[in-house]
């Protein structure tokens, strides 16, 4: 079990579909992040929130759209994916927002297909 | 820019040695190891920082050599549990907060008995 809880574990989705990913923590952390992972391949960093701030967005299609409602919460809205989309989607938090060096805690991740 | 890792694949037997290297073109801050079992989240293992400190945790320790720009995983003795696939994740300064990681592309740990 992690100490942070994302859901849904898994969701299938039309193109044409409005779905949203969740990801909550209670360990006080201040920084929280989106990565995607396809299979066999490493995670890619999407999106990163400092002090419920969007902080970095490395060029991701506005057809994800983050959300930050509070300190301890995350959310991926998801709009109009295509199928390359469908991939595991993990959230991750670590302590300090201002400070690097943190570990990070990974969720479980919600493993997405698009049809 | 992603950290390169090498070997991409290793298989070993129950109590042999291992070394992951980690290295990037670009000056580093610090680097991350994480361990990610099939269909689980990644875990992490540890942070070297630039300064070329050594850590360690039970059986599985870590270098970084600030002038190569490598970072080293070395797994003693492994375990069974061991097996998964190892990344080494980088961060640069950016000077402002909280930054993502870059992942190396991952080492493919099989350990056998």
């Amino acid at each position: 079990d992690t100490e942070v809880t994302q859901t849904p574990k898994h969701l299938v989705m039309g193109m044409t579909n409005k779905k949203s990913l969740k990801c909550e923590q209670h360990m006080g952390h201040r920084a929280m992040y989106w990565y995607k992972q396809k299979a066999k391949k490493p995670p890619e960093l999407m999106f990163v929130y400092s002090y419920e701030k969007l902080s970095i967005n490395e060029s991701v299609p506005s057809r994800f759209s983050p959300e930050c409602p509070n300190s301890s919460l995350l959310n991926l809205h998801l709009h109009a994916l295509q199928p390359e989309d469908s991939a595991l989607y993990l959230c991750a938090s670590s302590q300090e927002g201002q400070l690097l060096n943190q570990p990070q805690h990974f969720g479980d991740g919600t493993r997405l297909s698009i049809l | 820019q992603q950290p390169v890792q090498s070997p991409q694949a290793v298989i070993l037997r129950e109590g042999e040695d291992a070394v992951i290297n980690c290295s990037s073109s670009k000056a580093l801050y610090s680097v991350h190891w994480y361990r990610q079992k099939h269909g689980e989240a990644p875990v992490f293992l540890m942070i070297l920082l630039k300064g070329g400190e050594q850590k360690g945790h039970d059986k599985i320790s870590a270098s970084f050599n600030e002038k190569k720009q490598q970072s080293s995983l070395y797994l003693t003795a492994s375990q069974l549990s061991y097996s998964g696939t190892y990344f080494c994740g980088t961060e640069w300064s950016s000077g402002g907060g909280a930054d993502g990681l870059t992942f190396g592309k991952g080492t493919h740990l099989i350990i056998q008995p």
